[in-house]
């Protein structure tokens, strides 16, 4: 019954790797997003989709590549990973315009 | 985007009410007031948002100044489950409106 589930909860991996975070929302909404909150606890968004287009898509390396096959589900690829991606990657999803947003429970991912 | 401005830190005793205030004195007339909170190893959480008016729901309430250029949201009785870091956030809703996280106040709760 979760409304936005992501997968893995946990990514431990190498520098170098190339790996993938799975979203899904069973809400309805239109719009998902991604975020990353690093170690100091600050939370930045990274891209935003309206059903599967892309909408935002702010200063990310371009290691990082988000998918949306449909308006329910929002994937992030990252390619040969680095140290500093070591974070919390949430994703969230809402109606657009002025409705709240429903985050997922994270993916902490750690390059080591 | 709008920004908001908040304390870093509140604390408030279990069962009594705790009002977290919020300034945003360069808010447009399009851009609504959001609350979210994020417990500890939990993604952040919807709280309450309005645009004009007070809004009252089973979490909590938000009281807009009538110059929106403040709000506060009250919560009527904390418990130790409210501790969190609590952000206020103005969403526009044009085409590519997005919610921008500042560092936010975080509620301590003490028995």
């Amino acid at each position: 019954d979760t409304a936005v589930s992501q997968t893995p909860k946990y990514l431990v991996t190498q520098m170098g790797n190339d790996k993938s975070i799975k979203c899904e929302q069973n809400l309805g909404h239109d719009t998902m997003y991604w975020y990353k909150q690093d170690s100091k606890k600050f939370l930045k968004i990274m891209f935003s989709y309206n059903n599967k287009e892309l909408i935002i898509n702010e200063t990310v390396p371009n290691r990082f590549s988000p998918k949306s096959p449909d308006k329910a589900h929002l994937n992030l690829h990252i390619n040969s990973l680095e140290l500093g991606d070591s974070a919390v990657y949430f994703c969230a999803s809402s109606q657009r315009g002025h409705y709240g947003y429903t985050f997922g429970s994270g993916t902490r991912l750690t390059v080591v | 985007d709008a920004k908001t401005t908040q304390p870093n830190s509140m604390e408030s005793n279990e069962e009594e009410p705790v009002h977290l205030p919020c300034n945003h004195s360069t808010i447009s007339g399009t851009d609504y007031i959001h609350w979210y909170r994020q417990l500890p190893s939990q993604g952040p959480e919807y709280v309450i948002h309005g645009l004009t008016s007070n809004v009252n729901n089973r979490m909590a309430s938000l009281a807009i100044a009538e110059d929106r250029k403040s709000s506060t949201l009250i919560l009527h009785r904390a418990t130790l489950r409210d501790a969190a870091v609590y952000y206020c956030i103005l969403l526009n809703t044009g085409t590519a409106s997005k919610l921008t996280f500042g560092t936010g106040t975080r509620l301590q709760v003490t028995l």
